[in-house]
């Protein structure tokens, strides 16, 4: 199974600072990672598939990077609505199964 | 645009059968795609539950599979969540998505299932 760990945990940031999240796997995945976002009582938002390509409707400020076993979720710069949880997800081809990481927390600092 | 409609029961006795439906507008689901449930304990992270696709072929989490069962109605054009045996690690928001490739684009708002002993 693959394990997803993600860093930090909790991130503390001011609106129009630079966000930098890491998402790492314990083994390749290849580019098939996917960054979602979370607002407290809502379901996640696909924002990156394939590790670097935003879903329909993503502002251009969050980008996806990395391939193999490291990728990163940049926000440029921080607006009110970015404050949320970010979660990587991948996906195993066998057993075909999904996995998530434990997300990160970007709070206003 | 394809929207998802969890519903069921938001109390659940421990032991006894989780059953939710999800309910899909905007799209047939016999015409494709993947579909999924995921769930999420209160204030903790996601975890997938199982897939299932138009024609019924189904893939669960291993470490549930053995109390799971997702089902296909597209008569009704609506997918169904059973989880036996629960207890109150099983409480959770439940969510449903329809999968792109390996992604959960569109997600059901969420219900909030309680088990209680």
């Amino acid at each position: 199974e693959i394990v997803l760990t993600q860093s930090p945990a909790t991130l503390s940031l001011s609106p129009g600072e630079r966000a930098t999240l890491s998402c790492r796997a314990s083994q390749s995945v290849s580019s098939y990672l996917a960054w979602y976002q979370q607002k407290p009582g809502q379901a996640p938002r696909l924002l990156i598939y394939d590790a670097s390509n935003r879903a329909t409707g993503i502002p251009a400020r969050f980008s996806g990077s990395g391939s193999g076993t490291d990728f990163t979720l940049t926000i440029s710069s921080l607006e009110p609505e970015d404050f949320a949880v970010y979660y990587c997800q991948q996906r195993s081809n066998w057993p075909p199964s999904f996995t998530f990481g434990p997300g990160t927390k970007v709070d206003i600092k | 645009q394809v929207q998802l409609q969890e519903s069921g029961p938001g109390l659940v006795k421990s032991s006894e059968t989780l059953s939710l439906t999800c309910a899909v507008s905007g799209y047939s689901i016999s015409s494709g795609y993947y579909w999924g449930w995921i769930r999420q304990p209160p204030g903790k992270g996601l975890e997938w539950i199982g897939s299932i696709y138009h024609s019924g072929s189904t893939y669960y989490n291993p470490s549930l599979k053995s109390r799971v069962t997702i089902s296909v109605d597209t008569s009704k054009n609506q997918f169904s969540l059973k989880l036996s045996s629960v207890t109150a690690a099983d409480t959770a928001v439940y969510y449903c998505a329809r999968l792109l490739a390996e992604y959960f684009q569109h997600w059901g708002q969420g219900t909030l299932v309680t088990v209680s002993s």
